[in-house]
């Protein structure tokens, strides 16, 4: 079955610290692979996406993801934190059928906290 | 561009009520997908809709009900309310036709709350 795993619940680092969030995906063919960002009472915001190609990927507000096949993971990473990166990370896989129904399946998700 | 929009912000209905949702797609969409983000989960895929026909269904009950316009436009129906639809809702579009998977946008989500 199809699902993705985000093994840490919290996680608190402080501010200027590296920040590596880790994602385990489950999925029979090649995986498109997205993190997202929820601030509280927000929607989602797309920070990067894994389709095909290079499999280090840059994003937005200084994210990067390395897509691992070997490992099935798709970690978050980002080499210096800022307050305003406090909130909840999603990690998704894309399901479906080209050109027709798709969704995404997302991880339970991780709650970043940022000290100052 | 406009994005994904819905309404309301924020919703309360008792047990047993209907409820409904409602969603604009982002200019240039055709697809409208929509998710049930229960308090410290992972958003769930509940159904998508194209060209006005359910187009694929994840594990929610038939009280869960939509529509799609002929603009892109959507609704999502919830029939005798429990405890449990306490949540967020979430509405993505994506434009179906392209390779690969449809990217899909999300709008920022209509709390419901059920008491």
């Amino acid at each position: 079955a199809q699902s993705v795993t985000q093994p840490d619940i919290h996680i608190t680092v402080s501010e200027g610290a590296s920040l590596e969030l880790r994602c385990n995906y489950s999925y029979g063919a090649t995986p498109y692979l997205f993190w997202y960002v929820q601030s509280p009472g927000q929607g989602l915001q797309l920070l990067l996406k894994y389709f095909s190609g290079d499999t280090l990927v840059q994003g937005i507000k200084g994210f990067e993801a390395e897509f691992k096949r070997s490992q099935s993971s798709f970690n978050l990473r980002k080499p210096s934190v800022h307050w305003s990166d406090a909130a909840e990370y999603f990690c998704a896989v894309g399901a479906g059928v080209s050109g027709g129904y798709n969704k995404l399946i997302f991880g339970a998700g991780t709650r970043l906290a940022v000290h100052p | 561009e406009t994005g994904v929009t819905q309404s309301p912000t924020h919703l309360i209905k008792t047990r047993g009520q209907q409820v409904t949702l409602r969603c604009s797609s982002q200019s240039g969409h055709n697809t409208v997908s929509w998710y049930q983000q229960a308090l410290g989960q992972g958003p769930q895929f509940i159904f998508q809709y194209y060209r006005e026909e359910e187009n694929g269904r994840g594990n929610f009950p038939p009280r869960f009900s939509g529509l799609q316009f002929p603009n892109y436009s959507s609704e999502l129906n919830v029939n005798a309310l429990e405890l449990d639809d306490s949540a967020l809702y979430l509405c993505a579009s994506s434009l179906v036709g392209g390779i690969g998977f449809n990217e899909q946008f999300f709008g920022p989500g209509t709390r419901l709350t059920v008491l």
